[in-house]
């Protein structure tokens, strides 16, 4: 069980920012929440990871809600090569030695 | 730039065929892993470890086996290939102190025949 609930898919014009939701309602107080994308063909990318702060570095911003409850990638100009598969990630193995990836949302940045 | 390699990015190999996947990081990292990812299910993890020699099983580990003699390299081995494992296969690497700062290698597309 991924315990994250993304869109399937959201579409974005070029330029503007891209805002992915993600719910985690079940999180515990000591889970961190990890982004990652996977672009066509291609493995998956670390973006940012947060537990309570808000984040921000050079691909995109984590704002996560007070109650942690929720969380939402922001990328402030997206552009086409942002049209990738983006997980939203709170879960690890029983063995706590790796993330689990649920489905992700797919983002479709158009011009 | 800091990478993960994966030797082939397509391999076709007939049923009952051990298979090599390699996989080497330049990035001095302590853990690895290998997912496969298959539409609809998403990437399942196979096998990961966290140092020379050691290893553990993920989630599906049956048919699957691991090597890592050096730090930099990690390899997967199909001991008798069968056409479910045809599959897109990830290779992971990260630091021991950022255990999910992942960075991925290309992946291989395995198909089995």
């Amino acid at each position: 069980d991924a315990k994250t609930t993304q869109p399937p898919s959201m579409d974005c014009a070029e330029g503007r920012a891209a805002n992915l939701p993600c719910n985690h309602s079940t999180i515990s107080g000591n889970e961190y929440v990890y982004w990652y994308r996977q672009i066509h063909s291609q493995g998956p990318q670390y973006i940012i990871h947060g537990l309570k702060n808000n984040e921000t570095n050079e691909m995109a911003s984590l704002i996560i809600t007070e109650d942690r409850k929720s969380s939402t990638l922001i990328l402030p100009h997206a552009t086409l090569r942002d049209t990738a598969v983006y997980y939203c990630i709170v879960s690890v193995n029983q063995a706590g030695t790796a993330l689990i990836f649920g489905k992700g949302t797919t983002l479709s940045v158009s011009s | 730039d800091v990478k993960v390699t994966q030797s082939s990015r397509y391999l076709v190999k007939r049923t009952g065929e051990k298979v090599f996947l390699e996989c080497v990081q330049d990035m001095d990292h302590e853990n690895m892993f290998w997912y496969r990812q298959d539409p609809g299910l998403g990437l399942r993890l196979i096998y990961f470890s966290y140092d020379v020699k050691m290893k553990e099983k993920g989630d599906i580990p049956e048919g699957y086996s691991v090597s890592r003699e050096k730090k930099e390299r990690f390899s997967l081995i199909l001991e008798s290939a069968s056409t479910n494992q045809t599959s897109m296969y990830l290779c992971a690497s990260s630091l021991m102190t950022e255990p999910y700062g992942y960075t991925f290698g290309s992946g291989t597309r395995l198909t089995v025949v």
